[in-house]
């Protein structure tokens, strides 16, 4: 089956630019989850839903950082004003169950992410 | 207050055990060790998980100590294929705490 799928792969943006980034998660999975990772680093939580409710953004760094997952599936995240600063890579991840210690249901899988690059 | 902290590279020769450790002293009781891996340009890939038990599945064998403050992941034959970084994570909240990882060098 298809794995989740993220898209651009790549995205270059002029500082001040607005992006948006798409994520397809494993069908019927309910939870979703972004990630950023700057060069060298690990992945750093930034946002959760679970189907279309966005029960934790606690990770997105400013109110320039905008998701969203209306229909309870492919979720966008946005950029406003872009800064250099955002440059990183951005992933997604879905997980089959709901966020909390009930072992196998709350394996994430990964997309590729989406590398973005700032000017 | 690292809630992972794990060496910053290993090498291994290929064909023996790789051993990886990890110390997550502060896991609360119903917390699981989560371990995935990261090859260049990949998004992150999931290998194995544990609570109490030492887990094994066909990619790689988890050993958590009894007081849970930590453990370490096995690949009993590393290939070249297994140069990565490699993540031990728990959950915090909703989410997963990576932290920096072990880059592991599998040399010929």
């Amino acid at each position: 089956g298809a794995g989740v799928s993220q898209s651009p792969r790549y995205k270059v943006a002029k500082r001040g630019q607005d992006v948006a980034l798409r994520c397809d998660p494993i069908s019927g999975h309910v939870s979703l989850f972004w990630y950023q990772q700057a060069l060298g680093q690990g992945p750093e939580f930034l946002t959760y839903f679970q189907n279309e409710a966005q029960l934790d953004k606690s990770g997105l760094p400013s109110d320039r950082f905008f998701a969203e997952r209306p229909e309870g599936s492919v979720s966008t995240l946005k950029i406003q004003r872009t800064q250099q600063e955002d440059s990183a890579v951005y992933l997604c991840a879905s997980s089959p169950g709901l966020a909390g210690p009930l072992g196998a249901k709350n394996i994430q899988y990964f997309g590729a992410g989406t590398r973005l690059s700032v000017l | 207050d690292a809630k992972t902290t794990q060496p910053t590279s290993m090498d291994c020769a290929e064909g023996r055990a790789a051993n990886l450790p990890c110390n997550h002293s502060t896991i609360s009781g119903n917390e699981y060790v989560y371990w995935y891996r990261q090859i260049h340009s990949q998004g992150p890939q999931y290998i194995i998980h544990g609570l109490k038990n030492n887990e094994t599945n066909e990619m790689a064998s988890l050993i958590i100590t009894e007081d849970r403050k930590s453990s370490t992941l096995i690949l009993p034959h590393a290939t070249l294929r297994d140069t990565a970084v490699y993540y031990c994570i728990v959950r915090f909240g909703n989410q997963f705490y990576f932290g920096t990882g072990t880059s592991l060098t599998v040399i010929p």
